[in-house]
């Protein structure tokens, strides 16, 4: 298996442009998760999913973002509009098992910069 | 409230130094994992181990061992004999209902 895939890995976009990541979990896992990550603020959860369902978007920081999952093989997390304090590193994960107690794999990242 | 702290921001050894990386973490559940990852100056976020609320035992993978202490809340991670390969960020993560990472330690080892 190729791994969690996140496209694009770099995307420098100007402030209030739409902003939308890509990720493919790895197959045949159920639960799929978007982080990002700062040098201020660590590794945040973001959203994260079973069976395509959200289950938890209470990391998401306010309704400029939104994410969705239309089926068990792809991810957008969309940014509209977006700002220069949205410029961070965004993973998506993926695991096996709601509760995970296996290990999440994670993708290369998107680096996002807003200008 | 943070769930996960990893108190050393950065640790520098030099090359054959064993490192013991601290991680403390707040639940109130029962049932829960923990985890540590690393992320290499590459920037991927890799696992490294995983060990479950009701199994204490401590282990030692090649170069690698854990510290589990449920009564502390502890679950400290050490490089034995590190090598420049392992100069890398090293994260630890709780997973009761959902994955929190502590902020990390940037581990510098120097040949």
């Amino acid at each position: 298996d190729a791994g969690v895939i996140q496209s694009p890995r770099h995307e420098v976009t100007e402030m209030g442009q739409e902003v939308t990541l890509r990720c493919k979990p790895i197959s045949g896992h159920n639960s799929l998760f978007w982080y990002r990550q700062t040098m201020m603020r660590g590794l945040e959860l973001l959203i994260y999913f079973n069976n395509n369902v959200p289950i938890d978007d209470s990391g998401m920081p306010e309704d400029r973002f939104s994410a969705k999952m239309p089926n068990a093989s792809f991810s957008t997390l969309k940014i509209q509009p977006s700002e220069p304090r949205d410029s961070a590193v965004y993973f998506c994960a993926s695991s096996s098992d709601r509760k995970m107690n296996t290990e999440a794999f994670f993708g290369q990242g998107t680096r996002l910069t807003v200008v | 409230a943070q769930k996960v702290t990893q108190a050393q921001t950065e640790i520098s050894v030099v090359e054959k130094e064993d490192v013991t990386l601290d991680c403390v973490y707040e639940t109130r559940d029962t049932t829960y994992y923990l985890f540590w990852y690393k992320q290499p100056p590459s920037g991927e976020l890799v696992f490294l181990i995983r060990r479950n609320s009701f199994d204490e035992q401590n282990e030692i993978s090649g170069r690698y061992s854990w510290n589990f202490q449920k009564s502390t809340s502890s679950f400290n991670f050490t490089i034995t004999a590190s090598q420049v390969v392992d100069s890398a960020v090293y994260f630890c993560a709780l997973n009761d209902y959902k994955l929190s990472f502590g902020a990390g330690t940037t581990v510098t080892v120097r040949a």
